[in-house]
């Protein structure tokens, strides 16, 4: 069963970092883009970065360019995002999807003072 | 503010067809193929249509897709209650590089 699995959300500072993990299971992360996308609370959804397939090129939000990067272990067949420079406007529901076919339920980060 | 502009909802009564729409442009519709999602209150978005008009296994066929230059369209026939959720187009932008979502349209059924 293809499954994807978010954590390491919580609290932070404004300027702090923190680093997301998706584990995946029931499938390869080399063999499909991985994507992440954040819900700010009672708002629509946001593309926020993706990782090829062959883990060669990655894209990102010009809102997080500069502050977040993906990247993947596939000896873990696990996705990251490592934001660092958060911001209040950060704060939302951050879910890891398979080739847009397969999410998981999402990890919450707060960004306050 | 998205690229993609959905209406901020649409209703109807059971039986009753709605159609959504998403308007883009050259760089984005007009250029690659749309996805829909369908958002149920409180749970994760849902792949329901892939490549325009591809409907992934276990959607029901009375969800449809199409799409015209650079608008895109989600079609439901035969509402039923269990439709009453937000749905998002999504495609990818050559100018930015990058995914973008519509705004998303909250389906009620009345």
């Amino acid at each position: 069963e293809v499954q994807v699995v978010e954590s390491g959300g919580g609290l932070v500072q404004p300027g702090g970092s923190l680093r997301l993990s998706c584990a995946a299971s029931g499938f390869t992360l080399s063999s499909y883009a991985m994507s992440w996308v954040r819900q700010p609370p009672g708002k629509g959804l946001q593309w926020v970065s993706s990782i090829s397939a062959s883990g060669v090129s990655a894209y990102y939000a010009d809102s997080v360019k500069g502050r977040f990067t993906i990247s993947r272990d596939t000896s873990k067949n696990t996705l990251y995002l490592q934001m660092h420079s958060l911001r209040v406007e950060d704060t939302a529901l951050y879910y890891c999807a398979n080739n847009w076919a397969y999410w998981g339920q999402g990890t919450l980060v707060t960004v306050s003072s | 503010q998205s690229v993609l502009t959905q209406p901020p909802s649409a209703s109807g009564t059971p039986g009753q067809r709605v159609t959504i729409s998403c308007s883009g442009s050259s760089s984005n519709i007009g250029s690659h193929a749309v996805n829909w999602f369908q958002q149920l209150p409180g749970t994760a978005p849902i792949l329901l249509m892939y490549s325009d008009t591809q409907r992934p296994s276990g959607v029901p066929d009375r969800f449809s897709g199409s799409k015209s230059g650079s608008s895109a369209s989600l079609a439901i026939s035969g509402l039923q209650s269990e439709d009453e959720a937000d749905y998002y187009c999504a495609v990818w932008d050559d100018s930015l590089n990058g995914h973008v979502f519509g705004t998303g349209t909250k389906v009620t059924v009345l």
